[in-house]
Order: C-alpha cells, then structure tokens, then sequence
C-alpha cells in the first residue's frame, strides 16, 4: 500500500495564475480531506470530499476549490494566486472510521 | 468555534531528558485527539490517538494523556534523542462525527523541538 500520494512535490507560480494539486488517497479510503499549511502555523482545514462532492469547507475563498473522481482522487485548484497562497498544501484521506492519513504534501511557492 | 493552543512554541532540550508538550482546547466536546510529527517541510506522521473516552495511550517512549473536562492533553517523551528534533502537532475532532464525511481536525500551531547531541 503505497498510502497517500500528492503531485506535485514542489510548484512555483506567478501571481494571478492558477494551480492544481493532485491527491491518491491510501487504498479503501473514500474521503479526501485538503489542508493549507502556512509556515510556522498549523494546518487549516480548506474542504473535504465524500462521494465526489465537497461534504465540508472551511473558511476559504471560491478561488479554491475541489473535485473528486469515481475513483477517490481528488484535486485541489486554486485560481488568481496571491502571494499569500504560498504553503504545504496537505491532502488527506480517511474511511468510515474517520481516522485520517496524511500524504507528504505540495510545497507552492507564489513569486 | 474549536481553538487548539500548543504551549511552548519551541524548545531545546539536551539529549536524554524526559520532556511534556502542552495542548489545550477550548471546546470538551470532542471525538478524539491526535499527536502528529511533522519533520521540516514533509507530511504529518501519526503519533498517538486517544478517544475521548480514554485517558491516555502509550507509544514507545511517547506517552499522550487526556482531560477532556480540562479541555488539556499532555504528550510525555521519555529520554529525548537528537532523532526526536520535529514539530509536534496537536489535532481535535469535533464529536458527532462518526461518519468520515464529518472527520475534519482542528490543529494547533504546533511545538518545534530540538534534541542536542
């Protein structure tokens, strides 16, 4: 099992561009969790996806948003990128019992 | 709204001592609290998860506890080594939320520490 996987490891992009992140949850999961990580803070819960549709957000603009596929991949897009989207941006997954399972991370940089 | 504060925000410590890593959070109701690892720049690696109702769980050298009345969890690392150097995340899940659709987790800012050889 490989667990959870993200793509890319590490993005640069110029402001007012747009940026998709890709997420492979650990294998018998079905729900995919997106975390944004400033540095020196804590993740933020951005949104979660259950059965393809965003069941949960917290408190992000619409310039973020999600999709989930048929088969649990999930992919995070952000449009007019500011500077202040620069994070770890962390993908998560978990199954019925809720416990989530972290993959490694995209580290943007927003120039 | 859930708030999770981690107290110290850094702390260096030589190696071999015995250390605490504070947590607490502001609203008791919770489902279950999680110690994560996050060395600099990587993923979150699970380290402990104690339900809400048990009082505390062991890891190895690590040792995390819950008062959830307190709203306060302690994670007790017995003789640090220099390998022991990371950020450690404190996380709450909401209660009521036993489906995986309702799993989300609050962190806190985290506590980084360094181990010296």
């Amino acid at each position: 099992d490989a667990g959870v996987t993200q793509s890319p490891t590490h993005l640069i992009k110029t402001r007012g561009q747009q940026v998709t992140l890709r997420c492979s949850p650990k294998s018998g999961h079905d729900t995919v969790s997106w975390y944004q990580q400033a540095l020196g803070q804590g993740p933020q819960f951005i949104f979660q996806y259950y059965e393809e549709e965003e069941r949960q957000r917290g408190n992000f603009p619409d310039r973020f948003s999600g999709h989930q596929f048929p088969n649990y991949s999930s992919e995070l897009n952000v449009n007019a990128l500011l500077l202040g989207d620069s994070a770890l941006y962390l993908c998560a997954s978990s199954s019925s019992s809720g416990q989530q399972f972290f993959g490694p991370g995209t580290r943007l940089t927003v120039l | 709204k859930q708030e999770v504060t981690q107290i110290p925000a850094a702390l260096s410590v030589p190696e071999g001592e015995n250390l605490v890593l504070n947590c607490s959070f502001t609203d008791s109701a919770i489902y279950n609290l999680q110690w994560f690892r996050q060395d600099p720049g990587k993923g979150l690696t699970s380290l402990l998860l104690i339900q809400s109702s048990q009082r505390e769980q062991t890891s190895g050298r690590l040792n995390a506890s819950l008062d959830k009345s307190s709203g306060r969890s302690t994670l007790y690392i017995a003789a640090s080594q220099p390998g022991d150097s990371a950020t450690y995340l404190c996380a709450v899940r909401p209660k009521g939320a036993r489906n995986s659709g309702y799993s989300t987790l609050t962190f806190g800012k985290g506590t980084m520490l360094l181990v010296s050889p």
